[in-house]
């Protein structure tokens, strides 16, 4: 079945520093791809989202490009700041597979200091 | 405020006591469902509604119940809670997520209920 799979946490990283969070993906069909975010004590938060290869989805200086080549959908961020501290999970939906949800992978848990 | 309500957040209860956590929406979607969270596992899908009396199992339903009576709530029950159902659990919706086979619509999630069962 599909799958996603995140690099380990935590991560930290001092304020500023540049951020990579892998993400890879198996799925039979061809799948839109999310990164979500949650901070302490809430629920997840739509953060970006791509629907086709190549497509970059962008939000709050976050980037992640949608590789088919790789099925790889990292996030990217040039200067972290403290508020953005969080778990992040990176998550596909496979409209080929007919399935009625999202697939998360396991979350990397962010930490920035200042 | 458009928003998933949860209650409650916080619940410790003992092995086959039947507890319900309630879920509501007030944003008119038609899309519901529930997930348990674990550390290490992320998040798995438990059930879902498409839409009112429309219910249907994800990956992990086994000692879970729901209905969907009413569009805007969506119960989770656990008739004989056991402590592996320890975990914390959250409600999402969406407008129109899996409507026309398009998965784009963003799930919109509730804060959670962390459930203790001893």
């Amino acid at each position: 079945g599909d799958s996603v799979t995140q690099m380990e946490g935590p991560v930290t990283l001092s304020e500023e520093a540049f951020l990579t969070i892998n993400c890879t993906y198996t799925a039979t069909g061809y799948p839109s791809l999310f990164w979500y975010v949650q901070y302490p004590g809430e629920g997840l938060q739509l953060l970006l989202k791509a629907t086709k290869a190549d497509d970059k989805g962008s939000n709050k200086g976050f980037e992640a490009t949608y590789r088919k080549e790789t099925t790889s959908f990292h996030l990217e961020k040039g200067s972290v700041q403290v508020s953005d501290s969080a778990v992040y999970f990176c998550a596909l939906s496979d409209k080929d597979q007919g399935a009625q949800k999202l697939v998360f992978g396991q979350g990397t848990r962010l930490t920035i200091n200042p | 405020e458009a928003q998933v309500t949860q209650n409650p957040r916080y619940l410790i209860t003992v092995t086959g006591k039947k507890l319900t956590v309630t879920c509501s929406q007030n944003m008119n979607h038609e899309y519901m469902s529930w997930y348990r969270q674990d550390p290490g596992l992320g998040l798995r899908q438990i059930y879902y509604s498409m839409n009112v009396e429309v219910t249907d199992k994800g990956d992990v339903p086994e000692g879970y119940k729901v209905s969907r009576k009413e569009k805007r709530n969506f119960p989770l029950i656990l008739e004989s809670p056991s402590p592996n159902q320890t975990s914390l659990y959250f409600c999402a919706s969406s407008l129109s997520f899996g409507q026309g086979g398009t998965y784009n619509s963003p799930l919109h999630f509730g804060n959670g209920t962390r459930l203790t069962v001893t």
